[in-house]
């Protein structure tokens, strides 16, 4: 199916584990982005990628990692899961001539 | 932060009546985008105004950008329950690439 997808779409962990979320994009677009959406606090960038390898830090990036090998995929791994980082997290890709960003359904994770 | 702020927070309306919503940032923008969220979705791109433009239309929806004031107001018009949701405005920095800074959003109910 054409889009972004995000996997899982729920998941609740325990504090210290370490936790993967997936994103997948079928469009090629070269940027893509992960974001925490938070109440009181709208959307935050964790991090982003302009093409595969190239990745950079966004407004709140301590306590994940992520990795781009392939255009296609942008996991984010959170190390040692933290209750605050219980949030919704959604993915987000673009072309970089068209500016627009393009969201997957996101990922609801609870820390406990 | 470079982070926009949305005015109102809320907004209550009955169906068939306009609805606007205000958006202000701090620094020189490359463009501003508009995007809708319904409750547990991802964010859905309405319409991009660039920084020399000052007004755009999207079948109900209107958007106006003051680059002097900094701020910019979504308008939609003849609202439906459809409508219900909330709108975040979204500014694309320049030097920041394809990097966008959300706001914290308005949330419209739009009664029947």
């Amino acid at each position: 199916d054409a889009g972004i997808t995000q996997s899982p779409r729920y998941k609740i962990t325990e504090t210290g584990r370490q936790v993967t979320l997936m994103c997948h994009q079928t469009w090629s677009h070269s940027y893509m982005f992960w974001y925490r959406q938070d109440l009181g606090h709208g959307l935050r960038l964790i991090y982003y990628s302009a093409a595969a390898d190239i990745t950079d830090k966004g407004e709140v990036p301590d306590g994940y990692v992520v990795s781009r090998s392939k255009t296609e995929n942008f996991p984010l791994t959170l190390e040692s899961a933290t209750r605050s980082q219980t949030s919704v997290y959604f993915c987000a890709s673009s072309d970089p001539t068209l500016y627009e960003q393009y969201f997957g359904p996101g990922t609801r994770l609870t820390v406990t | 932060s470079q982070q926009g702020e949305e005015d109102p927070q809320a907004l209550s309306i009955q169906e068939g009546e306009n609805a606007t919503m205000n958006c202000s940032y701090k620094t020189s923008i490359n463009n501003l985008q508009w995007y809708r969220q319904n409750s547990g979705r991802g964010l859905v791109h309405l319409i991009l105004i660039r920084s020399n433009e000052r007004e755009k239309h999207s079948g109900r929806l209107r958007v106006t950008l003051d680059t002097s004031k900094k701020s910019s107001s979504l308008l939609i018009t003849a609202s439906r329950a459809a409508d219900t949701a909330s709108y975040f405005c979204a500014t694309a920095f320049k030097a920041a690439g394809n990097k966008l800074t959300f706001g914290g959003g308005t949330r419209v109910l739009v009664k029947p």
